[in-house]
């Protein structure tokens, strides 16, 4: 079954400190992976998207990390900031019926 | 700006009530998709339209229809709204459907039922 599991599923950390949030996947044959951050109340927003052939990819202070043969991925956040609040959700692409595969998400909470 | 727009952001309608929501987009996307969020759960994807071709998903039920009047909007209706369907509703588009593309979410529209 196609599967997406993240963790921890809610995280507190303070202002200026880093986090790595995980994901697990099962989904197969897998595409793409993706973060993606969601402000409460508000639609998605990618943050980065990773092929197979990809291990690492930043967007400015967010790291995400892809091991396809543990069928891994990491989201490191530095230097936190009160913005980076926010659930952040794994996201999987399947290539066969080319459908994304959500996880549950972390919910982020940055405190001052 | 380029963007997925949404109306309204939130919207209260009555049980059984039809209701209807709105997106638009001016990335001029071929793919415009609909999904389902509940409180603390993984957005739910309803159906998708490739240009004007409707494609439903197996387990979403028939109250649930969509219209596609042009490539710029998109409408989710609602046909007779029960307390199960108060969710967060996200409007996405991709320029195509492969695997590649990226999906761009729009803000969302909050369904209370009453």
């Amino acid at each position: 079954k196609n599967q997406v599991e993240q963790s921890p599923q809610s995280l507190i950390i303070l202002e200026g400190k880093n986090c790595t949030l995980q994901c697990n996947y099962t989904v197969s044959p897998f595409s793409n992976l993706r973060w993606y951050k969601q402000d409460t109340g508000r639609g998605p927003v990618s943050l980065t998207i990773m092929t197979f052939s990809e291990n690492t990819k930043s967007n400015g202070r967010y790291t995400a990390t892809l091991d396809a043969d543990t069928k891994q991925s990491s989201l490191h956040i530095t230097a936190s900031q009160l913005s980076d609040s926010a659930s952040y959700i794994c996201v999987v692409m399947n290539t066969g019926f080319q459908k994304l595969v959500f996880g549950t998400g972390t919910r982020l909470l940055v405190s001052p | 700006d380029a963007m997925v727009i949404q109306n309204p952001r939130y919207q209260v309608t009555q049980f059984g009530k039809p209701v209807t929501l709105s997106c638009s987009q001016t990335l001029n996307h071929n793919v415009m998709y609909w999904y389902q969020q509940k409180s603390s759960q993984a957005p739910k994807l309803l159906f998708h339209y490739y240009d004007k071709d409707f494609n439903n998903e197996a387990d979403t039920p028939d109250n649930f229809q969509s219209r596609r009047p042009n490539t710029s909007f998109c409408f989710l209706d609602i046909r007779s709204p029960g307390l199960g369907d108060a969710a967060m509703y996200l409007c996405a588009t991709s320029r195509d459907r492969g695997s590649i593309y990226e999906q761009y979410f729009g803000p969302g529209t909050r369904l209370t039922v009453t």
